[in-house]
């Protein structure tokens, strides 16, 4: 199971924003952050907890490990308007957190 | 480059059936775990099966045991889903996923997902 917090936040664009997800036993790094716009599928931004994947700007970093993990964007910036969700993925079955919304 | 496609979604009736398919291109994909995962409207993801790279063992979730089936065929780098006994809960977006470990290589990456078929299930 995993537990993502908060389920939503408002930011000011050029803020730091962090999500937290918490595992509820130890899986090491085998974790994956994705953002996810309406409509569309989710696009892998983190993997093995902190590796960037390519194409994915450099504003966005993951880091923990264990059952602590934490997403942060440096300096939102408008087009990061989407749901972000964590994902286990060591082992079947897959879990994920519940999502978190961020706003402008 | 590397792409999943699904395909096979659509609009049916509770308890009929669908057939997914999944199809792999830019990597090797007999040598993957794969997965498969569906969204629900306004939901977040839900894992619902997994087989392993030579599909000797698969998995399902609670929610779908005893009526969906996972297979693949290495030969054409193809992953399905038979949906049989449709219930109006099955309706969601059901997406493809590789998993992160190449069992031909012995490395590791992130988890790939492909960009998702559409069931609509109704009454």
């Amino acid at each position: 199971q995993m537990t993502q917090s908060p389920s939503s936040l408002s930011a000011s664009v050029g803020d730091r924003v962090t999500i937290t997800c918490r595992a509820s036993h130890d899986i090491r790094n085998y974790l994956a952050w994705y953002q996810q716009k309406p409509g569309k599928a989710p696009q892998l931004l983190i993997y093995g907890a902190s590796t960037l994947q390519s194409g994915v700007p450099s504003r966005f970093s993951g880091s923990g490990s264990g059952t602590d993990f934490t997403l942060t964007i440096s300096s939102l910036r408008p087009e990061d308007v989407a749901t972000y969700f964590c994902h286990r993925y060591n082992t079947a079955p897959w879990t994920f957190g519940q999502g978190t919304k961020v706003e402008i | 480059e590397v792409q999943l496609v699904e395909s096979g979604g659509g609009q049916v009736q509770i308890g009929e059936s669908l057939r997914l398919s999944c199809a792999g291109s830019g990597f090797d994909f007999s040598g993957y775990e794969m997965n498969w995962v569906r969204q629900a409207p306004g939901k977040g993801p839900e894992w619902i099966s997994y087989i392993s790279s030579r599909g000797e063992t698969t998995y399902y979730a609670d929610s779908v045991k005893g009526r969906f089936t996972i297979s693949r065929d290495n030969a054409k780098s193809s992953l399905f889903l038979q949906m049989n006994s449709l219930r109006a809960e099955d309706t969601a977006v059901y997406f493809c996923a590789r998993s992160y470990y190449n069992s031909l290589t012995d490395s590791v990456e992130g988890p790939f997902w492909g960009q998702g078929t559409p069931a609509i299930v109704s009454s």
